[in-house]
């Protein structure tokens, strides 16, 4: 699978868009991306994914670059509830997903 | 629709017992994940299984093992365990398993170990 990268950390202000980026430079054609998250001591949540169109659902919204080197994970309106560590995954074929680091978004009221 | 379901949610053994965890998948999804998640490693794979068969494998040592029964729902087993075995222990569902379908996790199992 693709490496990603990621910062480390973020903050956000409530209310506002949080915009969190990703490259994936090396990710192949049949690679999809993936954004999970992660709220302390529990398992992590499934966001959004899409292989190369943008994609938006009930929680979080999806822009890939048209190279698909890179994509940013947009969360529209920021919650206090919505801190987390985010994680973005290149899954290929191989039936298993690779975490990085991820982010640390930090929203503050 | 319920999610996938862990059991138990808290664990202590101590050196050198066994354990043996178990995960209900969603309904209808036939494809389970283990992850370990540990401070200093972070989320690592550790297996996948599909109508009873073990597809892939992480890089984990025998004393890690698994099994997926008819219905879905898997177990995975640790032999001989050691300290650096405490750690949250992740079961993931998807329909297939394949790179287009989410995996959706429960919310592990925390294995301490004395």
């Amino acid at each position: 699978d693709a490496k990603t990268t990621q910062p480390p950390s973020m903050d956000c202000a409530e209310g506002r868009a949080a915009n969190l980026p990703c490259n994936h430079s090396t990710i192949s054609g049949n690679e999809y991306v993936y954004w999970y998250r992660q709220i302390h001591s529990q398992g992590p949540q499934y966001i959004i994914h899409g292989l190369k169109n943008n994609e938006t659902n009930e929680m979080a919204s999806l822009i890939i670059t048209e190279d698909r080197k890179s994509s940013t994970l947009i969360l529209p309106h920021a919650t206090l509830r919505d801190t987390a560590v985010y994680y973005c995954i290149v899954s290929g074929s191989n039936y298993k997903l690779t975490f990085g680091k991820g982010t640390l978004l930090t929203v503050n009221p | 629709k319920a999610g996938v379901t862990q059991t138990p949610r808290y664990l202590i053994k101590t050196r050198g017992q066994q354990v043996t965890l178990s995960c209900s998948p969603i309904s209808g999804h036939r494809s389970v994940s283990w992850y370990q998640q540990t401070p200093g490693q972070g989320l690592q794979f550790l297996f996948e299984y599909f109508s009873e068969t073990q597809r892939n494998k992480g890089n984990f040592p025998g004393r890690f093992s698994g099994r997926q029964f008819s219905n879905s729902r898997s177990e995975m087993n640790v032999s001989t365990l050691e300290l650096g075995d405490s750690a949250l222990y992740l079961c993931a569902s998807s329909l297939d398993g394949h790179s287009n379908q989410p995996q959706h996790f429960g919310d592990g199992t925390r294995l301490s170990i004395l």
